[in-house]
C-alpha cells in the first residue's frame, strides 16, 4: 500500500532558528500533499496544500512567510518553520493522496513533534 | 468554509458498553473517512464512505453515511479497553481540490 515517510519524528530547536520537516511518498507520486498541525488532545488542523511545481495554498490564518512549503518533486514536500518560537511547538503531520488507489486514499506520515525552547 | 462538527469530543465508558460518534456538516461530502490516532503517531484510516446511505462494518465498528452525504456515524459495539484512542472523521468536499478537513475528534476511554 501507499506509504508516506515523514522526517524527523522529533526535533528540539532553539527559539529563533528554523526547522525543516520532510514528507516523502515512497511508492507513489504525489502531485498534492497536505500539511496539518495538531495541538495536544485536539484534532488535525489543515495548514496548507502543497502542489508540485507551484506555490502552496495556505489556509486562512496560516502565515505563509512563517511556514514555508516547497514541493519540488513528485515525491517530496518540505515544511520549514522559520524563526521558530515556543508557540510553534506542536505535532506536524503531512499527508499525500495516491490517486491510483480506489479508496480515495489519503496516506499520512507518522508526524513530527516540534519543541521550541 | 466547510466545517465538520464531531460529537461527543470526550467519552468515557465501561468495557462492554456501546457508543456512537457523530460527524455532521452543512455541506455535501464527496467522501468521508474515519481515522483512529494513537498518541505521537499519524492517523490510521479505518474506513472510507462515498455513497449516500452506505453502511460498512469493521468487526465491532459500524460506519454509516447519511443519505444526503452530509453526516456520518461510527458505532462501536461492546467496547473494549483496546478501543481507547482518538477517533477522527474527515471529509473531502466537492470543489475543494481534494483537501481533507477533520472534525474536532472524539477521545474515547474504555475502562476495564
Amino acid at each position: 500500500g501507499a506509504v508516506v515517510s515523514q522526517h524527523p519524528s522529533r526535533v528540539i530547536c532553539k527559539s529563533g532558528t528554523s526547522v525543516k520537516i520532510e514528507c516523502r511518498s515512497l511508492d507513489f507520486q504525489a502531485t498534492t500533499m497536505f500539511w496539518y498541525r495538531q495541538f495536544p488532545k485536539q484534532s488535525l488542523m489543515l495548514m496548507a496544500t502543497s502542489n508540485e511545481g507551484s506555490k502552496a495554498t495556505y489556509e486562512q490564518g496560516v502565515e505563509k512567510d512563517k511556514f514555508l512549503i516547497n514541493h519540488a518533486s513528485l515525491t517530496l514536500s518540505t515544511l520549514t518553520v522559520t524563526s521558530a518560537h515556543p508557540e510553534d511547538s506542536s505535532f506536524y503531520i503531512c499527508s499525500a493522496r495516491d490517486f491510483g488507489l480506489t479508496n480515495y486514499g489519503y496516506t499520512f506520515g507518522s508526524g513530527t513533534r516540534l519543541t521550541v525552547v | 468554509t466547510q466545517l465538520l462538527e464531531q460529537s461527543p469530543q470526550f467519552l468515557s465508558i465501561q468495557e462492554g458498553e456501546n457508543l456512537t460518534v457523530y460527524c455532521n456538516s452543512s455541506s455535501v461530502f464527496s467522501s468521508l473517512q474515519w481515522y483512529r490516532q494513537e498518541p505521537g503517531e499519524g492517523p490510521v484510516l479505518l474506513v472510507t464512505v462515498v455513497t449516500g446511505g452506505e453502511v460498512k462494518k469493521l468487526k465491532r465498528l459500524t460506519f454509516q453515511f447519511g443519505d444526503a452525504r452530509k453526516d456520518s456515524s461510527l458505532h462501536i459495539t461492546a467496547a473494549q479497553p483496546g478501543d481507547t484512542g482518538l477517533y477522527l472523521c474527515a471529509g473531502a468536499f466537492r470543489g475543494n481540490t481534494g483537501k481533507l478537513i477533520f472534525g474536532q475528534g472524539t477521545t474515547l476511554q474504555v475502562k476495564p
